[in-house]
């Protein structure tokens, strides 16, 4: 039972990505999923998240506009679109599971780093 | 704009001590969205603590989350040496969706 996440990289500013996370070992369409990100040595910020058949999403003030969630189901697959990316979205991208019956988010990826610089 | 505080920043104990961790909120929200995680260097964090009190599957006994309101606690009754790590305070927010973090509070060796 587990989430990994791939497609961090290093971008220049303005740039483009998209970050990838699986999920195995649970019935992926079942869950409502999120992007959580962290800077070194900081804390950790909610970045966007989708309910579990993708028909509905949120997105934390500072990426919106920006950025764009989606999921595949029959890939058992969670994205983000990531577009015109400043330097302050440098940071661990980790996928996170929402709680079934509960929210709260009950897995977590070990996540991805995205560097933005020039 | 709904705001988590934790406190104390940093607090510095020895294993066998108890542990007492605030989280303020600045409206009142729901107990059932209050969650605790623990998160230690290089690993993705764990939740502890989900609808204020609930513990997650496998989280021992030692670990207990109260309140209500604004004000909500994690407690770790004895600590353990594997206890020392970040922990964080997390609210699902409704209205309009989105979920907001507290900064942590840091629990390491005295």
């Amino acid at each position: 039972v587990q989430l990994e996440e791939s497609g961090g990289s290093v971008v220049r500013p303005g740039g483009s990505l998209r970050l990838s996370c699986v999920g195995s070992g649970f019935t992926f369409h079942n869950y409502g999923m999120s992007w959580v990100r962290q800077t070194p040595g900081k804390g950790l910020e909610w970045v966007c998240g989708i309910n579990s058949n993708g028909g509905d999403s949120a997105y934390a003030a500072s990426v919106k506009g920006r950025f764009t969630i989606s999921r595949d189901n029959a890939k058992n697959s969670l994205y983000l679109q990531m577009s015109s990316l400043r330097a302050d979205d440098t940071a661990f991208y980790h996928c996170a599971r929402e709680g079934e019956l509960f929210p709260a988010f009950d897995m977590w990826g070990q996540g991805t780093t995205v560097t933005v610089s020039s | 704009e709904l705001v988590l505080t934790q406190s104390p920043g940093t607090l510095s104990l020895s294993p066998g001590e108890r542990a007492t961790l605030s989280c303020r909120a600045s409206q009142s929200v729901s107990s059932n969205y209050l969650a605790w995680y623990q998160q230690k260097p290089g690993q993705a964090p764990r939740l502890l603590i989900y609808g204020a009190s609930s513990r997650a599957t496998g989280i021992p006994d030692r670990f207990s989350g109260s309140g209500s309101g604004t004000d909500f606690t994690l407690t770790i009754s004895k600590l353990e040496p594997e206890d020392f790590a970040v922990y964080y305070c997390q609210q699902f927010h409704n209205s309009p969706p989105k979920v907001i973090f507290g900064p942590g509070t840091r629990v390491d060796v005295k």
